[in-house]
């Protein structure tokens, strides 16, 4: 079966580093996304790796390692409004998105 | 105004009441999707539509239909509602194309099912 692994929850501090992973088993690959959802909103884009390697965005960075099945999403200098769920997902073979249950992330002041 | 917008934002109903989410959208995008998000779950996919005339069954569809009524309206309806279909409901839509696949979710519909 298909499968996208992430961390449940994270705590992290304000104006610190924090990288979130993900890992994934899917029949075929066509990219992974990342998608930050704030508490009783919408998720909204973040991200996306097709090819190996980091993607930098500002704070935000995105890795993927395709061989290993790997993604993470790093964030940098930390905000408050940072605080939110990470959600990860996996375009299949059938280009077909595969979800993570997403991380919750807390930022501590 | 919000790009997608979902109607109503909030529901409570009794078991086997027929009940009908609405979205609709100003991106001009051909595709939408209808998912349903639980606690401790990644979203589901309930059926998609690539233009008017296509439909598509996706993950959970069982308890489910939709209508197409135009490129910009996508319903989803509930036409027995039972308590386990008590979620948050997002549409979606996305440009016709493959190459990042991005997708602009609406704001939800809460449902409570009783």
């Amino acid at each position: 079966g298909q499968n996208i692994d992430q961390p449940t929850e994270m705590t992290a501090t304000e104006g610190a580093i924090v990288q979130i992973n993900c890992t994934y088993q899917t029949s075929g690959f066509n990219g992974l996304f990342w998608y930050q959802q704030h508490a009783g909103e919408a998720p909204t884009f973040l991200s996306y790796n097709v090819l190996d390697g980091l993607e930098e965005k500002g704070r935000f960075s995105s890795f993927l390692s395709r061989s290993k099945g790997y993604s993470y999403l790093l964030l940098k200098e930390l905000q408050m409004k940072d605080s939110a769920s990470y959600l990860c997902a996996v375009m299949d073979s059938n280009y077909q998105l595969i979800w993570g249950a997403g991380t919750k992330l807390i930022i501590k002041p | 105004d919000a790009d997608v917008t979902q109607t109503p934002r909030n529901r409570i109903t009794k078991t086997g009441k027929r009940i009908m989410l609405e979205c609709s959208q100003t991106k001009g995008h051909d595709r939408m999707y209808w998912y349903r998000q639980d606690p401790g779950l990644g979203l589901r996919l309930i059926y998609y539509s690539f233009d008017v005339k296509d439909i598509n069954k996706g993950e959970i569809s069982d308890g489910y239909s939709v209508s197409r009524q135009a490129q910009a309206k996508f319903s989803l309806s509930l036409e027995s509602a039972i308590p386990n279909q008590t979620a948050l409901y997002f549409c979606a839509t996305s440009r016709g194309t493959t190459d990042t696949g991005e997708l602009f979710f609406g704001e939800g519909s809460r449902l409570t099912v009783l």
